[in-house]
């Protein structure tokens, strides 16, 4: 079974903090992707990443960055946390194209900033 | 640009069939996807269906792909209150080159009364 994992299911911020949402995969995929599920907006696509150290942006990026220093770990940061970016943020990754496209989620982290 | 469109709210009462309609713009797309949110939780996969079938049958469900009129539809037979969550349906659609990213529906939350 694929397992991606996200390293906090809750967490609590400051306005203008840094933040680090991490999220881990265990079945060598390819692609990494970072949404954020906002009520009414259903899942936004913020960054993805195809390869290691390749990033894309994705609709949103406008506030955060990206990092793929390894395969099977992708990282998305706030430089400056703002109370509009509390929101649900889901990681998935995926195998490749065609079939080994479909995206496999973690559990989400919650993010709240304060 | 792609779209998709499902409608936000379905209400059935237990061990009725449930019925989720979604609508897509991206005539190339290769798979089309239903994943499954329960409160709280990440993004589960439910099944997909290759473009170029038109009926995928498994256990309860049954997904029909209607590709002339864009239409993709989810049936649940004998809806459990299990079945109560958020159901999401997605299209793949060319991004770059031949890297290719899923396009969300909004969700539809699926209530299943007692």
């Amino acid at each position: 079974d694929v397992k991606v994992t996200q390293s906090s299911r809750y967490l609590v911020k400051r306005t203008g903090e840094k933040v680090f949402l991490e999220c881990v995969q265990d079945m060598d995929h390819e692609n990494m992707f970072w949404y954020r599920q906002d009520p009414g907006l259903g899942l936004r696509l913020i960054y993805f990443s195809y390869d290691v150290k390749m990033k894309e942006k994705g609709d949103i990026p406008e506030g955060y960055s990206v990092s793929r220093e390894k395969k099977e770990r992708f990282s998305l940061i706030l430089e400056s946390a703002s109370t509009n970016q509390t929101s649900m943020y889901l990681c998935a990754s995926s195998l490749g194209q065609d079939l080994l496209e479909t995206q496999y989620f973690g559990p989400g982290t919650r993010l709240l900033v304060l | 640009g792609e779209d998709v469109e499902q409608s936000l709210f379905l209400s059935v009462r237990e061990g009725d069939s449930s019925v989720i309609n979604c609508t897509y713009t991206d005539s190339s797309s290769t798979y089309l996807y239903w994943y499954k949110q329960e409160p709280g939780a990440g993004l589960q996969l439910l099944t997909y269906i290759f473009s170029n079938m038109d009926m995928k049958q498994d256990q309860r469900l049954t997904v029909l792909l209607n590709k002339k009129d864009k239409h993709l539809s989810l049936r649940i037979a004998d809806t459990q209150t299990g079945d109560s969550a958020i159901y999401f349906c997605a299209e793949s659609s060319r991004h770059a080159g031949n890297n290719r990213k899923l396009i969300w529906g909004l969700g539809t939350s699926l209530a299943v009364n007692p």
